[in-house]
This record gives structure tokens, C-alpha cells and sequence, in this order.
């Protein structure tokens, strides 16, 4: 079967870095997807990742090594409105996406 | 300048009743979707629709079916509603047929039924 595995909640610290987890196993892999959805909100995208390595933009990043079958979103400096759920998806071989339950992630004063 | 609409925000109805959310999308993008995410905020893909082709996920009751009056447009339709249809559901765009396309999704439309 198809699996993505994503804590389901985190706390942090504000002004901290936390690191989200995703692991995946899947038939293939084409590509995986960071989204962002706050409370009551559709998810926006934050990243995609296809090659393995970091690609940074801002405060976010993500690190993706296909042979391990594991990404993570970093995120530095938190912020108080960067606290939201944080989907990772996967798009198999047959090119359909493969959705996690998503990581709530808390961030205190 | 909304970019994936969806109407109603709130929808509430009796179990047994037939009821459509409408989504539009003004991006000119060639794919869009209906997910449904429950209370757990599991978010699930119900349906993919190109002009091409209409991919249904399999484990989806087939009381719900989209309809597509044109490449800006994929309603959904729901029959015989049921409790368990409770649920957010979100209609998402892409440019282009492939998946590995950013998703632009609408503000979610929340279904209860009673």
C-alpha cells in the first residue's frame, strides 16, 4: 500500500527552528509537495521537491532524499502566524497525489 | 480577482436530500479536483478532471458525481446525502495534466448534514 507518515503535532518556540518530518512509501515517486493550511483555510503551497538536496526560500526549506524515502520542511525564525497545519504530498507513478494527515504544528510565545 | 471560488461557504441539510457545491476557477488552468477532508483533516482526493479525462477515486460512493460545464467549472453533485458526508470539501486547480503541478485550492465549502 501507499503510506506517508507525518507527526501529528509539534510544538516550538517563537523566533526558534522546528523541523517536520515526512516519510513516505509509495509505488514510484515523482515529486513531493509542501502545503500550508491555517485553521478554517485552504492549504497553500509552500514547495515542491523532485531532485534530492535543500531548496531554501525565506524562512522555509526543504530537504528531500528520494533513496531514503524522507523529506522535512524546515522552518526558521518561528513566527506566530506559522502556526498551521503542514500537509506533505507525494505524486506516484501513475502521477496521482498521495496525501499525509498533515503535522499541527504550535507555536508559543 | 479570486482565483479558485467555491459556493456555499456553509451548506446544512437533512440526510436523504440531494445538494451541488459549485466551484469556478479564473487562473485558465486544465485540471481541477474535489477533495473532501474530514474532522481528522485528512485530506482526501475524491475527483481529477481534465477536458481529457475524469479519474474518480475508487473508494468515493458513487452518490457523488462532478460535473464540468466547462474547463473553468467542476461542480459537484451529491445524492441521498448522509451523515458521514459531513466533511470540508475543496475544490483545486492546476495548470496543465500533471499532478506535479502547484494546486490552487478554493476557501473550502462546509457540508453538514443532519
Amino acid at each position: 500500500g501507499q503510506n506517508i507518515d507525518q507527526p501529528t503535532e509539534m510544538t516550538a518556540t517563537e523566533g526558534a527552528i522546528v523541523q517536520i518530518n515526512c516519510t513516505y512509501q509509495t509505488s514510484g515517486f515523482n515529486g513531493l509537495f509542501w502545503y500550508q493550511q491555517h485553521a478554517g483555510e485552504a492549504p497553500t503551497f509552500l514547495s515542491y521537491n523532485v531532485l534530492d538536496g535543500l531548496e531554501e526560500k525565506g524562512r522555509f526549506s526543504s530537504f528531500l532524499s528520494r533513496s531514503k524515502g524522507y523529506s522535512y520542511l524546515l522552518l526558521k525564525e518561528l513566527q506566530m502566524k506559522d502556526s498551521a497545519s503542514y500537509l506533505c504530498a507525494v505524486v506516484d507513478s501513475n502521477y496521482q497525489l498521495i496525501w499525509g494527515a498533515g503535522t499541527k504544528l504550535i507555536i508559543k510565545p | 480577482d479570486t482565483a479558485v471560488s467555491q459556493t456555499p461557504k456553509y451548506l446544512v441539510t437533512q440526510m436523504g436530500n440531494d445538494k451541488s457545491i459549485k466551484c469556478e476557477q479564473n487562473l485558465g488552468h486544465d485540471t481541477m479536483y474535489w477533495y473532501k477532508q474530514d474532522s481528522k483533516k485528512f485530506l482526501k482526493i475524491m475527483f481529477s478532471y481534465n477536458n481529457k479525462e475524469l479519474i474518480i477515486n475508487e473508494t468515493v460512493p458513487n452518490r457523488f458525481s462532478p460535473k464540468s460545464p466547462d474547463k473553468a467549472h467542476l461542480n459537484l453533485h451529491i445524492n441521498s446525502l448522509e451523515l458521514g458526508d459531513s466533511a470540508v470539501y475543496f475544490c483545486a486547480s492546476s495548470q496543465g495534466t500533471e499532478t506535479y503541478n502547484e494546486q490552487f485550492f478554493g476557501p473550502g465549502t462546509r457540508l453538514t448534514v443532519l
